[in-house]
């Protein structure tokens, strides 16, 4: 079946440091892939997502390249911001419309 | 626009009992689906509503059952309640058209305490 794999955390970072959270999958098919990101508190939001081999997902200064030939789907951020703590998921979704998730990943940002 | 809401926010329960989460979809959104989220742990797919039906099951006993009203809203049921089941239950909606790969919105969570 499909799954998600995420590296392990948590990670603390200081502020503009460069941020790499890795994410590699196993699916049937061509899935859609996705970065949500839980605040303390709150539910999922979407952060970023790509359809299809090649494309990049990007929003809010973060990254992400759909690599088929590594079934990866890296998040990349050059410099990170105290507001980004949070918890991060990589998720993918299969052609029966689920969504998969990975473990998540608790990022903190130091001032 | 009206974002995917949920009630209650909390919830206490003993085990042995029933309970009933809802949802409320987002403005123009045809299809729920719902999630568990055990602590420190991702969201574990349970089952997807469309058109009233149920339309796609995760790995879940039958003791968790769902609901979708003509007005797409939505009821997540689960009887028999077991200590495993204190999790954050998260709806999503969305609006399934042509194409099978729709943007899920997640509402905040109803947080689920079984003792």
């Amino acid at each position: 079946g499909d799954s998600v794999t995420q590296m392990e955390g948590p990670v603390t970072l200081s502020e503009e440091a460069f941020l790499t959270i890795n994410c590699t999958y196993t699916a049937t098919g061509y899935p859609s892939l996705f970065w949500y990101v839980q605040y303390p508190g709150e539910g999922l939001q979407l952060l970023l997502k790509a359809t299809k081999a090649d494309d990049k997902g990007s929003n809010k200064g973060f990254e992400a390249t759909y690599r088929k030939e590594t079934t990866s789907f890296h998040l990349e951020k050059g410099s990170v911001q105290v507001s980004d703590s949070a918890v991060y998921f990589c998720a993918l979704q299969g052609a029966n419309s689920k969504l998969t998730f990975g473990k998540g990943i608790t990022l903190s940002v130091r001032p | 626009e009206t974002g995917v809401t949920q009630s209650p926010t909390h919830l206490i329960k003993t085990r042995g009992q029933q309970v009933t989460l809802r949802c409320s979809s987002q403005s123009g959104h045809n299809t729920v689906s719902w999630y568990q989220q055990a602590l420190g742990q991702g969201p574990q797919f349970i089952f997807q509503y469309y058109r009233e039906e149920e339309n796609g099951r995760g790995n879940f006993p039958p003791r968790f059952s769902g609901l979708q009203f003509p007005n797409y809203s939505s009821e997540l049921n689960v009887n028999a309640l077991e200590l495993d089941d204190s999790a954050l239950y998260l709806c999503a909606s969305s609006r399934r058209q042509v194409k099978w790969e729709h943007e899920q919105f997640f509402g905040p969570g109803t947080r689920l305490t079984v003792l």
